[in-house]
């Protein structure tokens, strides 16, 4: 049973470069949220998806940054136009659905280093 | 309202000590709390959660002690070993809401042999 799956695991992008992050939930999961994780920071929502719906995009930035979870496939998040602030790491955590258990799984996280 | 405070920063026990960090918060629509470990270069791993209609939970040498009251919440690591070097978060979520959680700012673990 695969946990949550993230790619790339580190990815290193210059200034003005787009980054897109790929998140494929656990099995059996239709809901994804998006964290963010600033050296020696605790994690920080961003954006809660379920299949082709954003529910909760509350702790995204207003410009630069987009979500998705399409029907197919996994849920982007994408980083237009990259500043030396974006870099940190981007965690994704699925969960069964609406209702109990409550609980998040997270994926082991893509570093994005922007140079 | 939204935020998790925890405390210690950091913290150093000797290997078969007990492990205690606080978390305390604001936002009394709060209804579950789980504690999440993570090792350099990984995600956070669920360690154990509670809903406030109880006052502690124990997982094997994991325990969750709940004060609705003062709301506040604290993980103990009985018997700690040096395996359980990590960073330990708090969070928080609103169940009827959208589920996301507020995270507090971690609590760096050393256990020494």
């Amino acid at each position: 049973n695969a946990g949550v799956m993230q790619n790339p695991r580190h990815l290193v992008r210059r200034r003005g470069q787009e980054a897109r992050l790929r998140c494929s939930p656990m099995k059996g999961h239709s809901h994804v949220y998006w964290y963010r994780q600033l050296p020696e920071e605790g994690l920080k929502f961003m954006v809660y998806l379920q299949k082709e719906n954003i529910i909760d995009e509350s702790g995204m930035p207003k410009e630069r940054f987009s979500a998705e979870f399409p029907k197919e496939g996994p849920s982007i998040l994408r980083i237009q136009q990259v500043v030396r602030g974006d870099s940190a790491a981007y965690f994704c955590a699925s969960s069964p659905g609406a209702g109990p258990p409550y609980e998040q799984y997270f994926g082991p996280g893509t570093r994005l280093t922007v140079t | 309202q939204q935020q998790v405070k925890q405390s210690p920063q950091s913290l150093i026990v000797q290997k078969g000590g007990i492990s205690i960090i606080n978390c305390a918060y604001e936002n009394t629509a709060f209804d579950y709390f789980p504690w999440y470990q993570q090792f350099p270069g990984k995600g956070p791993a669920l360690l154990i959660a509670i809903r406030p209609d109880v006052s502690e939970k124990k997982e094997g040498r994991f325990t969750i002690s709940f004060n609705k009251s003062a709301k506040q919440f604290s993980l103990h690591i009985m018997d700690s070993q040096p395996g359980d070097s990590a960073t330990y978060f708090c969070a928080a979520s609103v169940t009827s809401g959208t589920y996301k959680y507020i995270f507090g700012t971690g609590t760096r673990l050393k256990v020494l042999a």
